[in-house]
C-alpha cells in the first residue's frame, strides 16, 4: 500500500537554529498535509499543499511541495521552545483514507 | 462548541476483556478515523468510515472492530484478540475530499 516516509526521526537543535523535516512518498500524491503534535497532546492541522511546486509560509514556518508531488518539506527558521513537538506529514488517498508519516520529533535546547 | 470528543481520557482494563472507546463529533463531518499511536511512534490507521453504515479496514485492523450507526459517532472496540492493546488511541474526523482532519484529545488505554 501507499507509504509516506519522513526524515529525520529525531532532531535536537539549539534555540535559534533552523530545522527541516522531509516527507517522501513512493507514489504521486494529490495533496500533502502537515500536522504538529505537542508532547502529551493530539495532532493539530498546520497546512495543506495541493499544487506542484507550491510554497506556503506561516510566520517562521515554510512548507514546500515538490514538483513531482512525491515529496514535501517543512522548514522552521530560528526555532523557539514553543516549536517543540512531533511534526507529521499526511496524505489523503483515494477513498478518503488518510495515512501519516512516522513523524519527526523536534527538541529545542534553550 | 464544535469539536470531536473522545472519552474517557484514561482507561484501564484487565487482559482478556473487550473495551469500547467512544468518539463523538458535532462538526457534521462525513469521514471519521481511528488511529493508534505507540510511544515515540507515528499514527497507524485502524479503521475509517466515509459515510454512515460503511467503514473500511486500515493498516492494523486485526483485533479491533467499529460501527458507524450515526454520523456523529464512531466507537472503537478493542477486543481480546488484540495482542498488544496498550496504546494511545486517537479519533479524527474530516469533511469529504482533501480537507484537514480534526483530532480528539485521545484515549490512553492500559491493559494489565
Amino acid at each position: 500500500g501507499q507509504q509516506v516516509m519522513q526524515i529525520p526521526q529525531y532532531q535536537h537543535v539549539q534555540e535559534g537554529e533552523d530545522f527541516t523535516t522531509y516527507c517522501n512518498s513512493s507514489t504521486t500524491l494529490s495533496n500533502i498535509q502537515w500536522y504538529k503534535q505537542r508532547p502529551g497532546g493530539h495532532p493539530v492541522f498546520l497546512i495543506q499543499l495541493v499544487k506542484s511546486g507550491e510554497v506556503k509560509k506561516q510566520k517562521r514556518l515554510t512548507f514546500q511541495f515538490g514538483e513531482a508531488k512525491k515529496n514535501s518539506s517543512l522548514h522552521i527558521t530560528a526555532t523557539q521552545t514553543t516549536d517543540v513537538g512531533t511534526y507529521f506529514c499526511a496524505a489523503k488517498t483515494s477513498y478518503d483514507k488518510v495515512i501519516f508519516g512516522p513523524g519527526t520529533s523536534l527538541s529545542v535546547i534553550p | 462548541d464544535g469539536g470531536i470528543t473522545q472519552s474517557p481520557k484514561y482507561l484501564f482494563r484487565k487482559e482478556g476483556q473487550n473495551v469500547t472507546l467512544s468518539c463523538e463529533q458535532n462538526l457534521n463531518h462525513d469521514a471519521m478515523y481511528w488511529y493508534r499511536q505507540d510511544p515515540g511512534q507515528g499514527l497507524r490507521l485502524i479503521y475509517y468510515s466515509q459515510i454512515v453504515n460503511d467503514f473500511q479496514k486500515g493498516d492494523i485492523a486485526e483485533g479491533y472492530s467499529v460501527s458507524r450507526e450515526k454520523k456523529e459517532s464512531f466507537p472503537l472496540t478493542v477486543t481480546s484478540a488484540q495482542k498488544n492493546p496498550t496504546a494511545f488511541y486517537l479519533c479524527a474526523s474530516s469533511e469529504g475530499g482533501a480537507t484537514e482532519a480534526f483530532f480528539g484529545q485521545g484515549t490512553r488505554l492500559t491493559v494489565v
